[in-house]
């Protein structure tokens, strides 16, 4: 079954340093790979995606994410950290469910907080 | 000039109540979907509709009953509220959401519903 790991369920990290949050991911099929963000009270926006290409994908706010088939991975990354970065942030998997519809699925999220 | 938005931002309401959300896209999008957040974040699909069709209800209680009067909206009306209805409740569209190619999906802003 199609499934995303969130192993961290919460990270906290100073302000200025780097950032690393894991997502696992089971699919059977070529994954189709998010990460959103989630502000406290604010809805989802979209970081970055992987859909095919190069593995090393860039998004928005200086965070990228690396893709790698043989771990089964999709770990966002973030060399220096901001406190505008705490948030909640999900990793989802683009899914064909059933023969009939395209749905995502979603990890259980990490809380990332920032000292100062 | 909003792509994807939903009202009422905010809804509180008793127990036993009936209330509706409305959401609609003015991207052109073929398929819509409602996702829930529960109390711990957890993001869930709920339905997917194609050109106003049913494509998926990922096992929800009938109280929930989306309506699409056209491609462009999707509402959901639940009955009988519940206190575990109480969620954030998020709309989404894509192009051509039935394609085994995945679709990009646009999330509207969310509806945080409080059932007392």
């Amino acid at each position: 079954a199609q499934s995303v790991t969130q192993p961290d369920i919460h990270i906290t990290v100073s302000e200025g340093a780097s950032l690393e949050l894991r997502c696992n991911y089971s699919y059977g099929a070529t994954p189709y790979l998010f990460w959103y963000v989630q502000s406290p009270g604010q809805g989802l926006q979209l970081l970055l995606k992987y859909f095919s290409g190069d593995t090393l994908v860039q998004g928005i706010k200086g965070f990228e994410a690396e893709f790698k088939r043989s771990q089964s991975s999709f770990n966002l990354r973030k060399p220096s950290v901001h406190w505008s970065d705490a948030a909640e942030y999900f990793c989802a998997v683009g899914a064909y469910y059933g023969g009939a519809t395209n749905k995502l699925i979603f990890g259980t999220g990490t809380l990332l907080a920032v000292q100062p | 000039d909003t792509a994807v938005s939903q009202t009422p931002k905010y809804l509180v309401t008793q127990m036993g109540n009936d209330k509706s959300i409305k959401c609609e896209q003015n991207l052109g999008h073929d398929t819509m979907y409602w996702y829930k957040q529960d109390s711990k974040k957890f993001l869930k699909i709920m339905f997917s509709y194609n050109n106003k069709e049913l494509i998926i209800n990922e096992t929800v209680p009938n109280r929930f009953s989306p309506k699409s009067p056209d491609k462009a909206h999707l509402n959901l009306h639940i009955n009988s509220l519940e206190l575990g209805d109480s969620a954030v409740y998020f709309c989404a569209s894509s192009q051509d959401g039935t394609s085994e190619y995945y679709n990009e999906q646009f999330f509207g802003p969310g509806t945080r519903l409080t059932v007392l």
